[in-house]
């Protein structure tokens, strides 16, 4: 199975900061890789595929990059509804595995 | 507008089985890749099945040989059968679909409480 690495799990940011998030695949997976948000008590909600595709209806402070097994998801200038948790997932072979989530909080 | 709206979980017994339900508006399932995914109480997303739109399923290991994942193209559902089910199996469920095997869309989930 490919592990999904997240980091940092959480960290603490303020209205207009650049927040960056990093997701490591145990193995590689070409550019298969998608990123969810998700809100307390709210199903997740689909921001990125192929690494760095912008799902239609996303803000483009949203952007991601990588391939092989390294990504990044970046956040330009983090607004207040931006606050949540946000999950990797690779979709290069089965099982589908996610990353065990980056929390961003309020500073 | 896509809509997924999943029903069918609630409590029981371990040992029993449940059957969960995800109808599906504006997109036909038979054309679509369906999935679900769960989310015990406080932790992250963990896959569980995925049914492609030529038929052929896949399965996490936590639940290979006691859930089946099927659909009916007349009534544009998906369905979750889960036997056997375990303390373990406690979660939201929820249905989601997208082109490829990433999770486009997502219905609201239902909780599935495994307890004696």
């Amino acid at each position: 199975d490919i592990q999904m690495t997240q980091s940092p799990s959480s960290l603490s940011a303020s209205v207009g900061d650049r927040v960056t998030i990093t997701c490591r695949a145990s193995q590689g997976i070409s550019s298969w890789l998608a990123w969810y948000q998700q809100k307390p008590e709210k199903a997740p909600k689909s921001l990125i595929y192929a690494a760095s595709s912008l799902q239609s209806g996303v803000p483009s402070r949203f952007s991601g990059s990588g391939s092989g097994t390294d990504f990044t998801l970046t956040i330009s200038s983090l607004q207040p509804e931006d606050f949540a948790t946000y999950y990797c997932q690779q979709y290069n072979s089965f099982p589908l595995t996610f990353g065990g989530g980056t929390k961003v909080e309020i500073k | 507008e896509v809509q997924l709206v999943e029903t069918g979980g609630g409590l029981i017994q371990p040992g029993g089985s449940l059957r969960l339900s995800c109808a599906a508006s504006g997109f036909p399932v038979s054309s679509n890749h369906m999935s679900w995914v769960r989310q015990a109480p406080g932790k992250g997303l963990e896959w569980v099945s995925l049914i492609y739109s030529g038929g052929g399923t896949y399965y996490a290991d936590s639940v290979k040989g006691r859930f089946t994942i099927s659909r009916d193209n007349s009534k544009n559902t998906l369905y979750l059968q889960m036997n056997s089910l375990r303390a373990e199996d406690t979660a939201v469920y929820y249905c989601a679909s997208g082109g490829g095997e990433y999770f486009q869309h997502w219905g609201q989930g239902t909780l599935v409480t495994v307890s004696s």
